[in-house]
């Protein structure tokens, strides 16, 4: 199965924002509001940080947000914080399963 | 509270299977599917497939079809994952992930395992 397309590295200086895009089809983003992103920090299990697009889990910062048009999903983090510096995920929904992203590396300057 | 505890590492040679446990507790078990991803070293994740847990439903991911077998023991809330075949390129952690919402597929997934090490080696 062909992943979701995002970019492979983004960065940003402490208290920028950034946004990092997910690329699907009309058969996962482009026809369920069922997009999902996760960070990962090295060693660790990925963890939820926004679902159906754009909402946020109990006890995830606000400056996360997320946002969809068309076939392609976007995460924005907005006050960048050195502890941001991860990897994302997004994760799309379809009638075949789930579809992940190929990850994108976040570098905070 | 919730948690996911998975089986420890295993080391397998090319060709055997492994099998991975995914013991669940702090919540309704046959109400939450349980997804399976991995992730090989220095690479994305992967997702492999999805367990209804509470008919025993199952789907799976295109790229490992005909390798995986996705089951459930609800009598002792754990989900289990075999992949069969083994080659090198196997080598990866498994985890597992539980849903938001009961009954449900979509992918969001609020709750991982702590990662299981399989290692491919002769």
């Amino acid at each position: 199965q062909s992943a979701l397309t995002q970019p492979a590295s983004v960065s940003g200086s402490p208290g920028q924002s950034i946004t990092i895009s997910c690329t699907g089809t009309s058969n996962d983003i482009g026809n369920y509001n069922y997009v999902s992103w996760y960070q990962q920090h090295p060693g660790k299990a990925p963890k939820l940080i926004i679902y159906e697009v754009s909402n946020r889990p109990s006890g995830v910062s606000n400056r996360f947000s997320g946002s969809k048009s068309g076939n392609t999903a976007s995460l924005t983090i907005s006050g960048l914080q050195a502890q941001d510096e991860a990897d994302y995920y997004c994760c799309s929904y379809t009638t075949s399963g789930t579809l992940l992203g190929g990850g994108t590396k976040l570098t905070v300057l | 509270q919730v948690q996911l505890v998975q089986s420890g590492a295993e080391v397998k040679k090319p060709g055997a299977s492994v099998k991975v446990s995914c013991k669940a507790s702090g919540y309704n078990f046959t109400s939450y599917a349980i997804h399976w991803v991995r992730q090989a070293p220095g690479q994305r994740l992967e997702w492999m497939g999805w367990s209804n847990t509470g008919n025993g439903n199952t789907k799976y991911s295109q790229d490992f079809q005909g390798r995986v077998t996705l089951t459930r023991d609800t009598s002792a809330s754990t989900a289990y994952l075999e992949l069969s075949s083994l080659r090198y390129e196997d080598m990866a952690v498994y985890y597992c992930a539980r849903e938001v919402y009961r009954f449900d597929v979509s992918g969001s997934l609020l709750f991982w395992g702590q990662g299981t090490l399989v290692t491919v080696s002769s």
